[in-house]
């Protein structure tokens, strides 16, 4: 079954510590992608990687941490410094990223829902 | 880098009716794409438009995109409850907007 998991679907955490949210897909997919939603919001783009061993900033990267050492994987931490952490976070892969007004079609993953205690 | 900014952000339609949404961009793009999000899940991806056309059909979608105007319209023609979700568009980036909420009732 080809796809992209996310793991846990449900976490909480306390204040203060930090929290690692897996992403892994299994498409053969160059690109992956974190997303942050919060209720009644849309996707605002936290990190993305368009090759092993690289990734970029997206919109609200601040607070979080990413790496990519493996293709299929591209775990998401959520540190102390992130001021509010609670929100519905969603991974995404595809092909590539594309680029100049043109990208290709996303794969989501199921999303993890972390809510800080 | 850009967003889409969907339109009308919330429609509330019975089961039957047609269903249209907009979009809105700044920039000009390659590509526009639509996808869906049922409560609590991923999205999904609905269809793809490039610059070069002007309308796409995929069953009940019919997705329209004027590139001079720099829009693009969906339309959910007969509705069923089943299509309450939110719907983003996504011109040209990875970029999502907020969305349209749409409820459809039985």
């Amino acid at each position: 079954d080809g796809g992209i998991t996310q793991s846990p679907k449900y976490l909480f955490r306390k204040e203060g510590q930090n929290v690692t949210l897996s992403c892994e897909q299994n498409l053969n997919h160059d690109a992956m992608y974190w997303y942050r939603q919060d209720p009644g919001q849309g996707l605002r783009l936290i990190y993305y990687s368009q090759i092993v061993n690289d990734f970029q900033k997206g919109d609200i990267a601040e607070g979080y941490s990413v790496s990519r050492e493996k293709k299929e994987s591209f775990p998401l931490t959520v540190t102390s410094a992130q001021k509010n952490p609670t929100a519905f976070y969603l991974c995404a892969s595809s092909i590539s990223s594309g680029k100049g007004g043109s990208y290709n079609e996303q794969f989501f993953g199921p999303g993890t829902r972390l809510t800080v205690l | 880098s850009q967003q889409g900014e969907e339109d009308p952000q919330a429609l509330s339609i019975q089961e039957g009716e047609n269903a249209t949404m907009n979009c809105s961009y700044k920039t000009s793009i390659n590509n526009l794409q639509w996808y869906r999000q049922n409560s609590g899940r991923g999205l999904v991806h609905l269809i793809l438009i490039r610059s070069n056309e002007r309308e796409k059909h995929s069953g009940r979608l019919r997705v329209t995109l004027d590139t001079s105007k720099k829009s693009s319209s969906l339309l959910i023609t007969a509705s069923r409850a089943a299509d309450t979700a939110s719907y983003f568009c996504a011109p040209g980036d990875m970029r999502f907007g907020a969305g349209t909420r749409l409820t459809v009732k039985p």
